[in-house]
């Protein structure tokens, strides 16, 4: 079965400062890999996803992740992040039997 | 348009009460999930419709009860329950298209049990 680990629980960085979350996969499959936002009381918000083809992968509010085989790692980054991206990510990853599964998240805190 | 729509947002209910989460989408999906996440951790699966059939049951207690009325609907009946059990309830729902399963969640409902 396919799991994925984020190896940071907390990041906490500054205002207009570089971020990057990560993220590992493990499956014997085929994958598909996904990051998640979730702000405070709200459900998940989909940033991108990683289905195949290039392994950089653009997704919304500025985040990009890239896909690396040979490492199995799907790693979220921004050039320079804002008050508003503090929330909780979570990596998730699926195969074709509609079985995501969710890393236990990454707190991300952008102080002023 | 990806809008998963939830009822209710909020829900107070007692051990002994019975009452059910609602959930409809109108994307044409064709899987629809529940999801249930604690505080401060990742949402875990419990329930899976595919084509309006139940695909996967995580092990989940009976006291919860999913159903799929139709494509669009997916209820989440609640009985019996325990104060353990209050958390946050998504529903999602994905295209069932292999087209890599991407799967649209809602806003969620807030369940405290007392």
């Amino acid at each position: 079965a396919q799991s994925v680990t984020q190896l940071d629980s907390q990041v906490p960085v500054f205002e207009e400062a570089p971020v990057e979350l990560r993220c590992n996969y493990s499956s014997s499959v085929s994958v598909y890999l996904f990051w998640y936002v979730q702000y405070p009381n709200q459900g998940l918000q989909l940033l991108l996803k990683y289905l195949s083809g290039s392994t950089l992968v653009k997704g919304i509010n500025g985040f990009e992740a890239e896909f690396n085989k040979s490492q199995t790692s799907f790693h979220l980054r921004k050039p320079s992040v804002h008050i508003s991206d503090t929330a909780e990510y979570f990596c998730a990853v699926t195969d074709n039997n509609n079985d995501m599964r969710f890393g236990a998240g990454t707190r991300l805190t952008v102080k002023p | 348009d990806t809008e998963v729509t939830q009822t209710p947002k909020h829900l107070v209910m007692g051990m002994t009460n019975k009452k059910s989460l609602k959930c409809e989408q109108h994307m044409g999906h064709r899987a629809m999930y529940w999801y249930k996440q604690k505080a401060k951790k990742p949402p875990e699966l419990m329930f899976v419709y595919s084509y309006e059939k139940l695909s996967i049951n995580e092990s989940v207690p009976s006291r919860f009860s999913p159903e799929c009325p139709n494509s669009s609907l997916l209820n989440l009946h609640l009985h019996a329950l325990q104060p353990e059990d209050s958390a946050l309830y998504l529903c999602a729902s994905s295209p069932r298209d292999h087209s890599g399963n991407t799967i649209y969640f809602g806003e969620g409902s807030w369940l405290t049990v007392v």
